[in-house]
């Protein structure tokens, strides 16, 4: 069965503060992989995708991706105490989105 | 666009009873899905449909669960009877036939269920 791994956290970073959440995965061949972020009581959405090797950057959110060693990162930079939520890692397989059980980051002003 | 709507939001109910969850996906999506989320077990993919058609239901957790997808509009999710392992929090979520731009998953805002 695909595993998709996360550390529950909390992980707790201050302010203005590089935050770093890590995911692994357990299906060599998967291609494509998602961070969700989900705010206590609401639903998941999306922050941003990634399926090549290296990094993606969207504004204070960069997504690192490496295939070989089947892990996926998200780093939030000048963390923002409104950031504070789970943040879920996911793993396209066939047609559907396998999840992580989430990391909770807590940013204290 | 309003989302993809459920209902009901929250539902308290006592072991034995039926519960049906209904969702409204985003109107031109082509896939729907249901998940299930508990602290315990993280989101879990219940079923999918592509097109109003089940594709893998192979996370229905029993036969107490079932889904539909009478049209492109709507779908049910249906739990009968009810125990109080089943409680947790149900998504839809919806997306177009494409994973090529975002692939993303737009998800409700979920229904709450408990069981007594």
């Amino acid at each position: 069965q695909k595993e998709v791994e996360q550390n529950s956290g909390p992980l707790s970073v201050p302010e203005g503060a590089i935050a770093s959440l890590n995911c692994t995965y357990s299906d060599r061949g998967s291609q494509s992989f998602f961070w969700y972020r989900q705010y206590s009581g609401k639903s998941p959405e999306l922050i941003m995708f990634i399926y090549s090797n290296g990094d993606k950057e969207d504004g204070r959110f960069t997504a690192q991706l490496n295939k070989a060693s089947q892990y996926v990162s998200l780093l939030i930079r000048d963390s923002q105490p409104s950031d504070s939520a789970t943040y879920l890692c996911a793993v396209h397989e066939y047609s559907t989105l396998t999840f992580g059980k989430g990391t909770m980051l807590l940013v204290s002003p | 666009d309003a989302g993809v709507i459920q209902s009901p939001r929250h539902e308290v109910t006592e072991m034995g009873q039926e519960v049906t969850l209904r969702c409204k996906p985003i109107s031109g999506h082509d896939y729907l899905f249901w998940y299930r989320q508990t602290m315990m077990r993280g989101l879990e993919l219940l079923i999918y449909f592509n097109n109003n058609v089940p594709i893998d239901d192979s996370g229905m957790p029993e036969d107490r669960f079932s889904a539909k997808m009478p049209n492109a509009s709507f779908s049910t999710l249906k739990i009968q009877p009810s125990e109080p392992r089943d409680s947790a929090v149900y998504f839809c979520a919806s997306r177009v036939d494409s994973w090529v731009n975002t692939g993303e998953l737009f998800f409700g805002e979920g229904s709450r269920l408990t069981v007594l």
